[in-house]
């Protein structure tokens, strides 16, 4: 079955240094992958998605996410932290069967000044 | 104006009553889903629609039904709401033009009391 795992429920982060918010899934055939963002009172934002091609995968807001497929993980970068960053943070993958996305638990990140 | 757009945004009701909660997009995506957030536990898919003729449960559908009234419109009902249905819940569209990707609605906080 699909699945993916966000291993920390909370990042702690001080503003201007690299933040990394990790993800692992595990999928049959190839695996699309995304990232969301969630602020406060408010639904969910598309980040950046992997669907093909190269590994490194830019996204909104100065995000970018490195695809490993021998370590079936899909990091989510950003090289300088801002405090306005601090949200709950959501990995999802594709049901190849099914087109459903399945989503992780979510990391909050805190950036602190 | 939003491009998925919940009602109510906020609702409190009592254990046993009915209530339903609305969606409806401007996106013009052929297919829609109900999640529902609770802390801890990520997103999890309630139902699925991938035109009007199509409706799919997903991984938590007990105790809730859904209509899709039009292609833009897809209504989640709870016939006799308990307290372990308070949550957040997001109405989400996405189409294959749109690679997968999901967009969310600003969410239907509901509790029941």
């Amino acid at each position: 079955a699909q699945s993916v795992a966000q291993p920390e429920d909370q990042v702690n982060v001080a503003e201007g240094n690299p933040l990394t918010v990790k993800c692992t899934y595990s999928v049959s055939g190839n695996p699309y992958l995304f990232w969301y963002v969630q602020y406060p009172n408010r639904g969910l934002q598309f980040l950046l998605k992997y669907i093909t091609g190269d590994n490194l995968v830019k996204g909104s807001y100065g995000f970018e996410a490195e695809f490993n497929k021998s370590q079936t993980s899909f990091h989510l970068k950003k090289p300088s932290a801002l405090v306005s960053d601090s949200a709950l943070y959501f990995c999802a993958v594709r049901d190849g069967n099914t087109d459903k996305l399945i989503f992780g638990t979510g990391t909050r990140l805190q950036v602190f000044p | 104006d939003a491009d998925v757009t919940q009602t109510p945004r906020n609702r409190i009701t009592k254990t046993g009553k009915r209530i339903m909660l609305e969606c409806s997009q401007t996106k013009g995506h052929d297919r829609m889903y109900w999640y529902r957030q609770d802390p801890g536990l990520g997103l999890r898919l309630i139902y699925y629609s991938f035109d009007v003729k199509d409706i799919n449960k997903g991984e938590i559908s007990d105790g809730y039904s859904v209509s899709r009234q039009a292609q833009a419109k897809f209504s989640l009902s709870l016939e006799s709401a308990i307290p372990n249905q308070t949550a957040l819940y997001f109405c989400a569209t996405s189409d294959w033009n749109s690679g997968n990707t999901i967009y969310f609605g600003e969410g239907s906080w509901l509790t029941v009391v």
